[in-house]
C-alpha cells in the first residue's frame, strides 16, 4: 500500500517565525489533503490539493504530484497554530485516506 | 457545516468489558469511518463503511467489530477491552469516496482508558 512520510516529526518556533511541513508519498495519488489537529484534539481540514497551489490566509500548500510530495507553508506563525499537522492520501477509490504520522508544531510566544 | 458527534469526549473502562462508542453525523454522508490515534502512529483506519448496514475491515480490525444500522449512526465495539485499545478514537465521514468531494469530516474524539 501507500507510504506516507512526514518530516520534521517535531518541530518548535517563536511566534513570527516561517516554516515548511513536508509530506513524502510512494505512489501517484489523486487526493491528498493536510489536516491540523489542535491541543484539543479536534482535526480540521486545511487543504484538499492534489497537485498545484494553494493559499488560505498565513497558510498555503504545494504539491508536486510527478515527484511525490507536499509542502505546507506556515507563515508569521502564531501560538493558534500549535498542533499536530497530518498529510493523508487517497487509497486507489476506496475512499480511505492514509494518513502520515505527523509533524507536532508547538509555537511559543 | 458538517457536523459529527461523538457520544464521549473521556472514557474509562475495566478489562473485558464490552465498550460501545457512537458517531453521529448530520449531512447525510455515504461514507464513515473509525480510525484511532497513537502517539508515533498517527491515524489508523479500524473500519469503515459505505453505506447501511454495510462495513469494511481497514487496517487494524482485530478486537472490533462496527454497526450501521442507520445511515447518520456509526457504531465502534470492542467486544472485551484490553489494555492496549487505550487510544483516542476518531470518527469521520464523507461524501464521496473517490475525488475532490472525498472531504474528511472528523468528530472531537474519544479518549478511552482501558484500566
Amino acid at each position: 500500500g501507500i507510504q506516507v512520510e512526514q518530516s520534521p516529526p517535531d518541530l518548535i518556533l517563536q511566534e513570527g517565525a516561517n516554516s515548511t511541513l513536508r509530506c513524502n508519498f510512494s505512489d501517484s495519488v489523486n487526493n491528498l489533503q493536510w489536516f491540523h489537529q489542535n491541543p484539543w484534539g479536534q482535526l480540521i481540514n486545511l487543504f484538499y490539493i492534489p497537485s498545484g497551489t494553494k493559499q488560505n490566509g498565513r497558510l498555503s500548500a504545494t504539491t508536486v504530484a510527478t515527484e511525490r510530495y507536499s509542502l505546507l507553508y506556515i507563515s508569521s506563525s502564531q501560538t493558534t497554530d500549535s498542533g499536530v499537522y497530518f498529510c493523508a492520501v487517497l487509497s486507489g477509490n476506496t475512499g480511505k485516506l492514509i494518513f502520515g504520522q505527523g509533524t507536532t508544531l508547538q509555537v511559543k510566544p | 457545516d458538517v457536523k459529527v458527534t461523538q457520544s464521549s469526549r473521556y472514557l474509562v473502562k475495566r478489562t473485558g468489558e464490552k465498550v460501545f462508542l457512537e458517531c453521529v453525523q448530520d449531512m447525510d454522508h455515504e461514507n464513515m469511518f473509525w480510525y484511532r490515534q497513537d502517539p508515533g502512529l498517527g491515524l489508523r483506519l479500524i473500519y469503515f463503511s459505505y453505506d447501511v448496514k454495510m462495513k469494511e475491515k481497514g487496517d487494524i480490525p482485530e478486537g472490533y467489530s462496527v454497526s450501521r444500522e442507520k445511515k447518520e449512526r456509526f457504531s465502534l465495539i470492542l467486544e472485551s477491552a484490553s489494555t492496549n485499545q487505550t487510544s483516542m478514537y476518531l470518527c469521520a465521514s464523507s461524501p464521496s469516496r473517490t475525488g475532490a468531494m472525498l472531504r474528511y469530516t472528523f468528530g472531537s474524539g474519544t479518549r478511552l482508558t482501558v484500566v
